[in-house]
């Protein structure tokens, strides 16, 4: 069974760092196609970056140069370290994972909450 | 960078048809996939639709996609409406380098 699970999440300050995890089970990592997505208290979802299997990453503008998303193939584990985080990062993190390589992202985990603020 | 426009939101009454429109603003909306998910109040997203007209198992016939070509917009039918049917509905789309989600509509069933 295809699982995913988010955790790092919690309270940081404008302008700390967090990393984020995602951990995997049914799967590997490393073949798939991952990205992160976040949804704001009371608003929509956002994507935040992509990581295809051969390596290549890409992110939203309102990250890019802050935030890099990575993985452990030894731990299946996909990761999202942020840094100067903003009060508008405020947001629930869900990992999700794209099965047919088509941008159909068919699981996600449970999310994982990061508050910035003072 | 191009983005998806949905209605904010519908409501219908329950036994009725919705349809909820999903806006390509620039490239073409039938180059790339598109999903419908639905996301309940504290949940994960769900997958309704998948490559513009797939459904997942599990998920009743009521649901259907299409995509138009002359209005380069995707479209979430739900026939034969139920209260459970009752949620936030997204669009997602991509390019190689970006993925897109809509604004999301919010779907009332009253």
């Amino acid at each position: 069974e295809v699982q995913l699970v988010e955790s790092g999440g919690g309270l940081i300050q404008p302008g700390g760092s967090l990393r984020l995890s995602c951990a995997a089970s049914g799967f590997n990592v490393s073949w798939s196609y991952m990205t992160w997505v976040r949804q704001a208290p009371g608003k929509g979802l956002e994507w935040v970056s992509l990581l295809y299997s051969g390596g290549s990453t890409y992110y939203a503008d309102s990250v890019k140069g802050r935030f890099t998303i990575s993985r452990d193939i030894s731990k299946n584990t996909l990761y999202l370290q942020m840094n100067s985080l903003r009060a508008e990062d405020t947001a629930v993190y869900f990992c999700a994972r794209d099965l047919r390589r088509t941008g159909w992202y068919s699981h996600w985990g449970q999310g994982t909450l990061v508050t910035v603020s003072s | 960078n191009f983005m998806l426009t949905q209605p904010h939101s519908v409501s219908e009454s329950p036994g009725k048809t919705v349809t909820i429109s999903c806006t390509r603003s620039s490239g073409s909306i039938a180059s790339y996939y598109v999903q419908w998910y639905q996301q309940r109040p504290g949940s994960s997203p769900t997958t309704v639709i998948f490559e513009d007209n797939q459904r997942p198992s599990g998920v009743p016939d009521r649901f259907s996609g299409s995509i138009d070509i002359s209005s380069n917009s995707a479209s979430l039918t739900i026939s034969g409406l139920k209260t459970e049917d009752e949620a936030d509905y997204y669009c997602q789309s991509y390019d190689p380098s970006d993925v897109v989600f809509g604004g999301g509509t919010k779907l009332t069933v009253l």
